[in-house]
């Protein structure tokens, strides 16, 4: 049973620039989360997907966007990158159908903005 | 407002020895859950336990005891006899309302290093 995979594993970009991360939910879940993890800090939900639909969003600005394909895969993009983008995305998946799953998360993409 | 505190920022100890990781919420909901996440060196968050506002009952697995008590807003981890492999990361998480899968929000964490 394959977990949640996220991809790339590590990424470079300068500043100003816009990435697109990756995530594969775990089989049999439906809802995709994102989270930002600086270097030190807890992870800070950005928002989730469910049913290709934003459900819950965090205190993130407008870069940051996402989306959620028909397979419950998810992408988060992220434009005008700032410095204090830097920080491990993780992606988490989980059952909202089944009302009391836990979320499950990936490995994470090391992003860094130079 | 949602709050999780992990007043300890990191703790040592000697292989076998007994650790307690501390965990102080703050929510206005009734119904609400409380989950445990270790993340070892790769980064990987790992689910430990999940408890939801209505099962104070205290649970033991293997190494691992959770004590839930809503009157002091805690949800305290403890290891027993621990072990160099328990070095971590441990996150204390609320997450509010009716659904597990509801935002998660974390604590700064604890620095947990087992010495041999």
């Amino acid at each position: 049973d394959a977990g949640v995979t996220q991809s790339p594993t590590h990424l470079i970009k300068t500043r100003g620039q816009q990435v697109t991360l990756r995530c594969s939910p775990k089989s049999g879940h439906d809802t995709v989360s994102w989270y930002q993890q600086a270097l030190g800090q807890g992870p800070q939900f950005i928002f989730q997907y469910y049913e290709e639909e934003e459900r819950q969003r965090g205190n993130f600005p407008d870069r940051f966007s996402g989306h959620q394909f028909p397979n419950y895969s998810s992408e988060l993009n992220v434009n005008a990158l700032l410095l204090g983008d830097s920080a491990l995305y993780l992606c988490a998946s989980s059952f909202l159908a089944g009302g009391q799953d836990t979320q499950y998360f990936g490995p994470g993409t090391r992003l860094t903005v130079l | 407002a949602q709050k999780v505190t992990q007043a300890q920022t990191e703790i040592s100890v000697v292989e076998k020895e007994d650790v307690t990781l501390d965990c102080v919420y703050e929510t206005r909901d009734t119904t609400y859950y409380l989950f445990w996440y270790k993340q070892p060196p790769s980064g990987e968050l790992v689910f430990l336990i999940r408890r939801n506002s209505f099962d104070e009952q205290n649970e033991i697995s293997g190494r691992y005891s959770w004590n839930f008590q809503k009157s002091t807003s805690s949800f305290n981890f403890t290891i027993t006899a621990s072990q160099v492999v328990d070095s971590a990361v441990y996150f204390c998480a609320l997450s509010e309302g009716t659904g597990a899968t509801n935002k998660l929000i974390f604590g700064t964490g604890t620095l947990l290093a087992v010495q041999p």
